[in-house]
């Protein structure tokens, strides 16, 4: 059975301390991993979608990586804004998405 | 390009009454996915429809259904509401193929009293 776990549930970082999620992931064929955020009381807003081993994105202070196991997302510099929910998903066989339940960032100044 | 449009955004029911969602994909994709977001459970796959078509479908029982129309929008039903059906409804629009982007709406609010 396909497993996502997010690691950790809960992050408080102080603005401009760099940190690191982490997404572990147990699927059969691993088509796509996907990362949103999402503010409360909204809808994931896309970030990343990383496909192979190796694979790195970078959008702003973020920067997604890929292994064969596990997804990082790292937050470099971070400010009170990136403050949200950070989700990683993935998509195997099947048009489903996976969803992890998850890492609740909080960013204070 | 508009996004993803769900309504209505939030809806109090009472236990046993029927609901139905609906979604507005982005234009141009014609798969659109539902899912469940409960603080519990997280968020979980309801079912995915393209070209009015269900390809996938959840562990979910046979009071969640759904269907796609023509132009691509998709509602959902409820029947039979029970307390724990509170959640948030999400749906998620792609162009339609594997490896695709998916793009969420805002979401339905569900609050079954």
């Amino acid at each position: 059975e396909d497993q996502v776990t997010q690691s950790p549930e809960a992050l408080r970082l102080q603005e401009g301390e760099s940190s690191s999620l982490n997404c572990s992931y147990t699927v059969s064929g691993l088509r796509g991993l996907f990362w949103y955020r999402q503010d409360p009381g909204k809808g994931p807003e896309f970030l990343f979608t990383l496909y192979s081993a190796g694979e790195e994105k970078e959008k702003e202070r973020l920067k997604a990586t890929l292994t064969k196991k596990e997804s990082f997302l790292h937050i470099t510099a971070p400010k009170p804004e990136d403050s949200a929910t950070y989700l990683c998903a993935v998509q195997a066989s099947g048009y489903a998405l996976n969803f992890g339940k998850g890492t609740s960032l909080l960013v204070t100044p | 390009k508009a996004g993803v449009t769900q309504t209505p955004r939030y809806l109090i029911k009472t236990r046993g009454q029927q609901v139905t969602l609906s979604c507005s994909p982005i234009s141009g994709h014609r798969s659109v996915s539902w899912y469940q977001q409960t603080p519990g459970q997280g968020l979980q796959f309801l079912f995915e429809y393209f070209s009015e078509t269900q390809r996938n479908k959840g562990n979910f029982p046979g009071r969640f259904s759904g269907r796609q129309f023509s132009n691509s929008r998709s509602e959902m039903n409820v029947s039979t509401l029970e307390l724990g059906d509170s959640a948030l409804y999400l749906c998620a629009s792609q162009p339609g193929g594997l490896n695709t982007e998916a793009f969420f709406g805002q979401g339905t609010r569900l609050t079954v009293v």
